[in-house]
C-alpha cells in the first residue's frame, strides 16, 4: 500500500537558520506529492504541492523537489523564522479505486527559537 | 469566502455514547473526506464522500459512518464511542482529482471519557 516516511522530530532551530525535513514516500505509479503545516490549534494547511517528477514545489521561502529516483520530497528553507514553528506532514495523494485520498507522514515538529 | 467549516469544535462524549460531527464544504466543492489525527501522528483517512456517494472508505470499524448531503455537506457518525476514540477529526473538501487541494477545517476536538 501506499505510505509516507519522514523525518522524526522534534527539530528545534535558531532563527535564520537552514532548514531540511526528509520525506520519503511509496506508492504506486505516479502520486501527486505534497506539504501540509498545521499551527497550534489550527487545521491543515497546504504548504507546497508538486504533481510529476522533477517538479518543484514553493511557497513562503519553503521549496521541495519530487524526485522519483529516490523516491523523496525533502522540505527545504534557507533561513527559517520563529512563526515557522508549527508541526510538518509530507503527505501523497493517490487514486484507489474509485477515491482518492491523502495519505500522511506523522508530522514533524518544528519549533524555532529567536 | 468562507472556507470548510466544522462543528462542534470540541466535544467530550461517554465511553458508549454516539457523536454525530457535521462539516460544511467550500462553496462549490463537491467532495468532502474525514480524516481522524490521534495525537502525535498523522491524520488518518476515513471516508471520502462526492456527489452524495461514498467513494472510500479507510480502515477503520463499521461504527463510523458518514453520509454528504444535497448541498454537499456532511455528517461523520460514530457510535458506541471507545477511549481510543479520542481525536481530532478533520474534514476535507475539493474538487475532484489527484492533483487538486484538500482544504481543511480546523476540526473537531472529540475526548470520550
Amino acid at each position: 500500500g501506499n505510505s509516507v516516511t519522514q523525518m522524526e522530530g522534534p527539530v528545534t532551530l535558531s532563527e535564520e537558520a537552514f532548514l531540511t525535513i526528509n520525506c520519503t514516500y511509496t506508492a504506486t505509479g505516479y502520486p501527486s506529492l505534497f506539504w501540509y503545516v498545521q499551527y497550534p490549534g489550527e487545521g491543515l494547511q497546504l504548504l507546497l504541492k508538486a504533481t510529476k517528477a522533477d517538479d518543484k514545489g514553493s511557497n513562503k521561502g519553503f521549496e521541495a523537489t519530487y524526485r522519483k529516483e529516490t523516491t523523496s520530497f525533502h522540505l527545504e528553507k534557507g533561513s527559517v523564522q520563529v512563526s515557522d514553528s508549527a508541526v510538518y506532514f509530507c503527505a501523497l495523494n493517490r487514486r484507489g479505486g474509485s477515491n482518492y485520498k491523502l495519505t500522511f507522514g506523522k508530522g514533524t515538529l518544528l519549533t524555532v527559537n529567536p | 469566502d468562507a472556507g470548510v467549516t466544522q462543528s462542534p469544535t470540541h466535544l467530550i462524549k461517554t465511553r458508549g455514547q454516539h457523536v454525530t460531527l457535521r462539516c460544511s464544504p467550500i462553496s462549490g466543492h463537491k467532495s468532502v473526506s474525514w480524516y481522524q489525527q490521534v495525537l502525535g501522528q498523522g491524520p488518518q483517512f476515513i471516508f471520502q464522500y462526492y456527489e452524495k456517494e461514498e467513494r472510500g472508505r479507510g480502515n477503520f470499524p463499521d461504527r463510523f459512518s458518514a453520509r454528504q448531503f444535497p448541498n454537499y455537506s456532511s455528517e461523520l457518525n460514530v457510535n458506541a464511542l471507545l477511549l481510543g476514540d479520542s481525536a481530532l477529526y478533520l474534514c476535507a473538501s475539493s474538487f475532484e482529482g489527484v492533483n487538486t487541494e484538500a482544504f481543511f477545517g480546523q476540526g473537531t476536538r472529540l475526548t470520550v471519557v
